[in-house]
């Protein structure tokens, strides 16, 4: 079965910092990798993909992630965090299997950014 | 609004009442997909539909729970005598099932059970 941890549930960075949440996957077959953010309230939206192809991923509002197949991560990462970045982060995996496009969330990482 | 609509966006029931949260896929899609989400966890998967079938119910509990997706009109999810531990947000995502691996998802739905 696939699984996606997430480690650290409260993230907080400072404006114009480093921002990086991890993510690591287990799956049996190659799998497909989501970022998908959450402001309070709201649905979910995705912030990037990985399918096939590059490594590493561009999305939008500056984030990045890179899939390492060795590591089984897929963190995400942005070199200046922004107020507009607080929210919650949610990695997912997915496998495709059977024309499904089920995902598989983690727990999720709330991030906050101090002025 | 193209994108996936669900309402009510805030429903209150009290114990052993029904809750209906209704979904509307992005049109043109005839996948959806309706997930949970409880206080500090993740989305749990609960159900995917194509139009008038269930392809995978194995999130959905035993009990209680049923969805479908007819021909016209919205998908539903439908919650008989909730229960308190029913209390969470609602979603709703939907696809064009052509394994873009992007589902979109709408905005919620809010259940309280009293």
């Amino acid at each position: 079965a696939q699984s996606v941890t997430q480690l650290g549930s409260h993230v907080s960075v400072s404006e114009g910092a480093l921002v990086l949440l991890r993510c690591n996957y287990s799956s049996s077959v190659p799998p497909y990798l989501f970022w998908y953010v959450q402001y309070p309230n709201q649905g979910l939206q995705l912030l990037l993909k990985y399918t096939t192809g590059a490594t590493l991923v561009k999305g939008i509002n500056g984030f990045e992630a890179e899939f390492k197949k060795s590591e089984t991560s897929f963190h995400l990462t942005k070199p200046s965090a922004h107020m507009s970045d607080a929210a919650e982060y949610f990695c997912a995996v997915s496998d495709g299997e059977g024309g499904s496009e089920k995902l598989v969330f983690g727990k999720g990482t709330k991030l906050t950014v101090n002025p | 609004n193209a994108g996936v609509m669900q309402n009510p966006r805030h429903l209150v029931r009290r114990r052993g009442q029904e809750a209906r949260l209704r979904c509307s896929p992005v049109k043109g899609h005839s996948h959806v997909y309706w997930y949970r989400q409880l206080p500090e966890e993740g989305l749990k998967f609960m159900v995917y539909l194509q139009k008038e079938n269930i392809i995978d119910e194995s999130g959905m509990p035993k009990e209680r729970f049923s969805a479908e997706f007819p021909k016209e009109g919205p998908s539903i999810l439908r919650i008989q005598q909730v229960v308190r531990g029913d209390s969470a947000a609602y979603f709703c995502a939907s696809s064009g099932g052509y394994i873009t691996g992007e589902l979109f998802f709408g905005e919620g739905s809010r259940l309280t059970v009293l």
